[in-house]
């Protein structure tokens, strides 16, 4: 089936440093979305990436969706101490886009 | 203020019991997902509702069921409980099936114990 890796597991920076999280999925996605959990919350809804090679930014965020539409990254430039949490990729594939399927995850954590 | 709202926010039962999860979507959304999200696991699909029919399903097995109501809220229930049944148990909102430029709207979630 359909399966949406994330590396690394998890994250430990020093405050200032830059963060990076990579997503790989088995199939082709239609589009892709990250979200963040914050210790102890729900996810909450970030960015949908749609097109192959799209980049987006938010503020210190910077995402991508890859060439083939099989993987993505989010970078976090100059980590603060509210970037911490988990975050998710989630895509779905063309036949199925109500199956959106969620990633491991990448837990953050920092020094300050 | 999340506009999903789900109840419980806590649930203790005992192995082979049911139980009932309830979820009010954003205003405006149709469409309701459920997620059981283990402690330090991503949320895993369990399935969607649409229009008051079930809209695509996870890997989960029959006694995962649930229901849509012409208002668009929505229940979860889990018959004959599992300990590994324990888990979060997020629901999602959405404008529409599939993903959508305004992604889904999560509830705060139910923790699910099953003792």
């Amino acid at each position: 089936g359909q399966q949406v890796m994330q590396i690394p597991q998890y994250q430990h920076v020093q405050e200032g440093e830059d963060f990076t999280t990579y997503c790989n999925s088995s199939t082709t996605l239609s589009n892709i979305q990250w979200y963040k959990q914050r210790p102890g919350g729900h996810p909450v809804f970030l960015i949908q990436l749609v097109k192959s090679g799209e980049v987006k930014k938010q503020k210190r965020l910077t995402f991508q969706f890859g060439e083939a539409k099989k993987n993505s990254s989010l970078h976090i430039t100059a980590t603060q101490t509210t970037d911490v949490g988990t975050y998710f990729c989630a895509g779905a594939k063309y036949s199925s886009a109500s199956k959106i399927i969620f990633g491991s995850g990448t837990r953050l954590s920092i020094r300050p | 203020e999340t506009g999903v709202t789900q109840s419980p926010t806590h649930l203790i039962k005992t192995r082979g019991q049911q139980v009932t999860l309830r979820c009010s979507s954003q205003s405006g959304h149709n469409t309701v997902s459920w997620y059981q999200q283990a402690l330090g696991q991503g949320p895993q699909f369990i399935f969607q509702y649409y229009r008051e029919e079930e809209n695509g399903r996870g890997n989960f097995p029959p006694r995962f069921s649930g229901l849509q109501f012409p208002n668009y809220s929505s229940e979860l229930n889990v018959n004959a409980l599992e300990l590994d049944d324990s888990a979060l148990y997020l629901c999602a909102s959405s404008l529409e099936p599939g993903q959508s430029f305004y992604g889904y709207t999560f509830g705060s979630g139910t923790r699910l114990t099953v003792v």
